[in-house]
């Protein structure tokens, strides 16, 4: 079955430099890779996806890569504001069955 | 819309007892996931359903774990009999289909359960 591995684990920045999140996959038939936010106690909430036929996709100031070769994709947050502090959840669909990764723990400096 | 709505929000309990968690998706939607979240596994799918009908549930712990969808509106996650390392954050989490490929899902507040 698919595996979806995440690094790192933790991630402590300044305020307003960037953060990478990096994910693996497994499974050659995923084709949809999201990206969850989840704050301290609250539920998981996407912040940005991005699809197999697509290598890259950005929103302000969230960006995700995708490198289907080598099944790696990766989130990136550029001017990172405090309020980016939260645990970041990669994850891989095959066929409508999400597999998440271990989590990032990120936090941002002030 | 109000959003998937679980219940309950918590839930503590002694071990052997019969848990039951309730779960309404957003309406339209036609998949519904289970999710157990803990420190030490992370977030790990139970089951999901597409159109009421459980397509997987390889990642059920145990035979002590069920669940059911009577209907497009209403899913339940059963523990019986409960146990201590049962304790986690249950999340339930919605999403339209799209055949052969996924789509955003809507996450449940949760249920925190404590089997004591």
């Amino acid at each position: 079955g698919e595996n979806v591995e995440q690094h790192p684990s933790t991630l402590s920045v300044q305020e307003g430099d960037s953060a990478v999140i990096k994910c693996t996959y497994s499974d050659s038939a995923s084709n949809y890779f999201p990206w969850y936010k989840q704050e301290l106690g609250k539920r998981p909430q996407l912040i940005i996806d991005i699809r197999s036929n697509v290598g890259e996709k950005k929103d302000q100031r969230i960006a995700v890569t995708l490198n289907k070769t080598a099944k790696h994709f990766s989130l990136h947050i550029t001017e990172t504001q405090p309020e980016d502090s939260a645990v970041y959840f990669c994850a891989a669909t095959s066929y409508d069955k999400v597999i998440f990764g271990p989590g990032t723990s990120l936090s941002v400096i002030p | 819309d109000a959003g998937v709505i679980q219940s309950p929000r918590h839930e503590v309990t002694e071990m052997g007892q019969e848990v039951t968690l309730r779960c309404k998706p957003i309406s339209g939607h036609n998949s519904l996931f289970w999710y157990r979240q803990t420190m030490m596994r992370g977030l790990e799918l139970l089951i999901y359903f597409n159109n009421n009908v459980p397509i997987d549930d390889s990642g059920m712990p145990e035979d002590r774990f069920s669940a059911k969808m009577p209907n497009a509106s209403f899913s339940t996650l059963k523990i019986q009999p409960s146990e201590p390392r049962d304790s986690a954050v249950y999340f339930c989490a919605s999403s339209p289909l799209r055949s052969g490929s996924g789509n955003e899902q809507f996450f449940g507040p949760g249920t925190r359960l404590t089997v004591l």
